[in-house]
């Protein structure tokens, strides 16, 4: 079965520290997604960043870095130097490909990440 | 380009009375999807279209939920009667055929409270 798995419930920063978010997932496919969304208080989902299960670069996107890695079936979220607007819940999801188009996400609990300035 | 477009935004209901949810997802998009979101459950797919075909329905708590597709550009989610356990909110999101940057993008949602 699809899971995901969002240890931290909650993490409070000061402003200029770096956070990692965990994300840890299970599933039985060889081909699949992985995907960072992020929840401002506003209430949209605002996307992140996407993985495939063939692609075990890291990458970094401005103060944003991910980790991928199947060994360990993670695939962790680190913001650096953060601001007081990163401030929102951070969601983990897993998708698989289903014929010519992705299927449902799963998604973590979420992680309700405040940064104070 | 226009995201995913969700009508209404805000609906305050009383118990009994029939909802009908909005989306209109991304064009050129394949894939259509229903989630909600609550304190207590988290993010969950409650159903997704495939080519205006519903694949996975397994989320639909129960008979009194339904949805349809009826073209590519057009999806309702209708619940009758509505109960207060139905106040959430609901998500639709739209994603292309797989080669195609591969990612479902989301609307903003449609708060609903149920009294």
């Amino acid at each position: 079965a699809q899971k995901v798995t969002q240890a931290q419930t909650e993490i409070s920063v000061v402003e200029k520290e770096d956070v990692t978010l965990d994300c840890v997932y299970e599933t039985r496919d060889t081909t699949y997604y992985l995907f960072w969304y992020k929840q401002p208080p506003s209430g949209e989902l605002v996307f992140l960043i996407r993985r495939n299960s063939f692609d075990e670069q890291n990458e970094i996107s401005g103060r944003y870095s991910w980790n991928f890695q199947k060994s360990t079936s993670s695939f962790n979220f680190t913001i650096t130097a953060s601001q007081v607007v990163d401030s929102a819940v951070y969601f983990c999801a897993l998708s698989e490909a289903r014929g010519s188009t992705l299927g449902r996400l799963y998604f973590g609990r979420g992680t309700q990440l405040t940064v104070w300035p | 380009d226009a995201g995913v477009i969700q009508s209404p935004r805000h609906e305050v209901t009383e118990m009994g009375q029939e909802v009908t949810l909005r989306c209109k997802p991304i064009s050129g998009h394949n894939s259509l999807f229903w989630y909600r979101q609550t304190m207590m459950r988290g993010l969950e797919l409650l159903i997704y279209f495939n080519n205006n075909v519903p694949i996975d329905d397994s989320g639909m708590p129960e008979d009194r939920f339904s949805a349809k597709m009826p073209n590519a550009s057009f999806s309702t989610l209708k619940i009758q009667p509505s109960e207060p356990r139905d106040s959430a909110v609901y998500f639709c999101a739209s994603s292309p055929p797989l080669g195609r940057q591969e990612t479902q993008y989301f609307g903003p949602g449609t708060r609903l409270l149920v009294l």
